[in-house]
């Protein structure tokens, strides 16, 4: 069973502050890993991917992998108000062409 | 229209009617997804179609019938649900199938099962 495992939160940071959202993952093959953003009542928007070991960085999000440690993760920088939302990770995994998500964290930034 | 959309954006049913949900993407894609997205659950992938067949059938119950007559289009059809199929069904696309290509969802269908 392939897992992808997200802490549900709330995560609460105040506006300005940098948030820092997390995911592991269990299947070793993965080879690539999305960020979506959902607002509540809303379709996931994707907001990020990454392939390779190491940070990539777009605006204010920062996407981070470690494959030895199965970890992914998403900084988001200057959080603003309208960056609440629950975000999902989605992990592609070997050999599939399609995606395995977590359940999302809930990312609340306060003014 | 841009992007994925999806009709009805609501629908409320008996266990013995049948409906269906339809979606249809304006991205020149070649692979469309349905997903069931339930509370407190992860996304579930129900159907994936790549050129207008199915490759991939993740033990969904026979009450919901897929139908992608070409690449553009997408349909699930209902028939005798239950309260607990209850769910936001998202439809997704992406250019194809692999490594490269992301998946973009469309607004969903809120279904509500009495």
């Amino acid at each position: 069973q392939k897992e992808v495992e997200q802490n549900s939160g709330p995560l609460s940071v105040p506006e300005g502050a940098i948030a820092s959202l997390n995911c592991t993952y269990s299947d070793r093959g993965s080879q690539s890993f999305f960020w979506y953003r959902q607002y509540s009542g809303k379709s996931p928007e994707l907001i990020m991917f990454i392939y390779s070991n190491g940070d990539k960085e777009d605006g204010r999000f920062t996407a981070q992998l470690n494959k030895a440690s199965q970890y992914v993760s998403l900084l988001i920088r200057d959080s603003q108000p309208s960056d609440s939302a629950t975000y999902l990770c989605a992990v592609r995994n070997s050999g599939y062409s399609t995606l395995t998500f977590g359940k999302g964290t809930m990312l609340l930034v306060s003014p | 229209e841009t992007g994925v959309t999806q009709t009805p954006r609501h629908l409320v049913m008996g266990m013995t009617n049948k409906k269906s949900l339809k979606c249809e993407q304006h991205l020149g894609h070649n692979a469309m997804y349905w997903y069931k997205q339930s509370a407190k659950k992860p996304l579930e992938l129900m159907f994936v179609y790549s050129l207008e067949e199915r490759v991939e059938n993740n033990s969904v119950p026979s009450r919901f019938s897929p139908e992608c007559p070409n690449s553009s289009h997408l349909f699930l059809h209902l028939h005798t649900l239950q309260p607990e199929d209850s769910a936001l069904y998202l439809c997704a696309s992406s250019q194809g199938l692999g490594m490269g290509n992301e998946q973009f969802f469309g607004p969903g269908t809120r279904l509500t099962v009495l």
